[in-house]
């Protein structure tokens, strides 16, 4: 059974610092997703990550993936109140219904000026 | 631009109603869809696989007859939730894979449905 385990649940930073969300899980699996979701609303997806080694960024945040170590990071450089949201960890579970995605717990992160 | 709707974004009803809740892919055939339920400050949790033209599959302790699932067509799927009580109040959201190797699923915006 494939479980994504995600930390910190909670992150409070400091605008202008750095920090990393970490996602481990369990069994393998060939794609790796990061979500962002505002409170009240759905998910925004931010990466995707298919291979091991794979790393992607978008403006403040940086996605890379392990999959020797089935990890994957979130790392977020001059954090911004803007950035402020629930991120999820999600991993595509073959084993599974076609693929559906098994989420980690997710990181509230909250940014204070 | 948004490429899964979902319909309606709020529902409050009263309790043994039933809730007809659709996803449609935007642009896009999606042979397979995905319902997942959040509770407040929880993680999403997959509620079942639907399947354009077949039955869809059900994780385990989601009741099939609470939660009828219906793909009739590569661009729809619907989720009824029958004789609503308080506990079934949440947050419903759909998904889908945009076809393509590299591309995320969508989500759609979610549907909030409260039981009085």
């Amino acid at each position: 059974e494939l479980k994504v385990e995600q930390n910190p649940l909670f992150l409070s930073m400091q605008e202008g610092k750095n920090y990393t969300i970490y996602c481990n899980y369990s069994t393998t699996s060939d794609r790796l997703y990061w979500y962002r979701q505002d409170p009240g609303k759905s998910l925004e997806s931010l990466f995707v990550l298919l291979s091991n080694g794979a790393v992607k960024q978008e403006g403040r945040l940086m996605a890379s993936l392990d999959t020797k170590a089935r990890l994957s990071t979130l790392h977020i450089t001059a954090a911004v109140h803007d950035l402020s949201a629930t991120y999820f960890c999600a991993v595509a579970n073959y084993g599974g219904s076609q693929g559906n995605l098994i989420f980690g717990k997710g990181t509230k992160l909250s940014v204070k000026p | 631009g948004a490429v899964v709707s979902q319909h309606p974004s709020r529902v409050i009803c009263k309790s043994g109603t039933s809730v007809k809740i659709e996803c449609r892919s935007l642009d896009f055939q999606a042979t397979t869809m995905f319902w997942y339920r959040q509770f407040p400050k929880q993680s999403l949790m997959l509620m079942a696989t639907s399947n354009e033209g077949s039955k869809a599959t059900y994780e385990q302790g989601v009741e099939k007859d609470k939660f009828l699932i219906n793909h009739a067509s590569l661009t729809l799927s619907t989720l009824t939730v029958t004789s609503a009580h308080p506990e079934d109040s949440s947050f419903y959201i759909c998904s889908a894979r945009v076809p393509g190797r590299n591309q995320p699923q969508h989500f759609g915006d979610g549907t909030r449905l409260s039981i009085l």
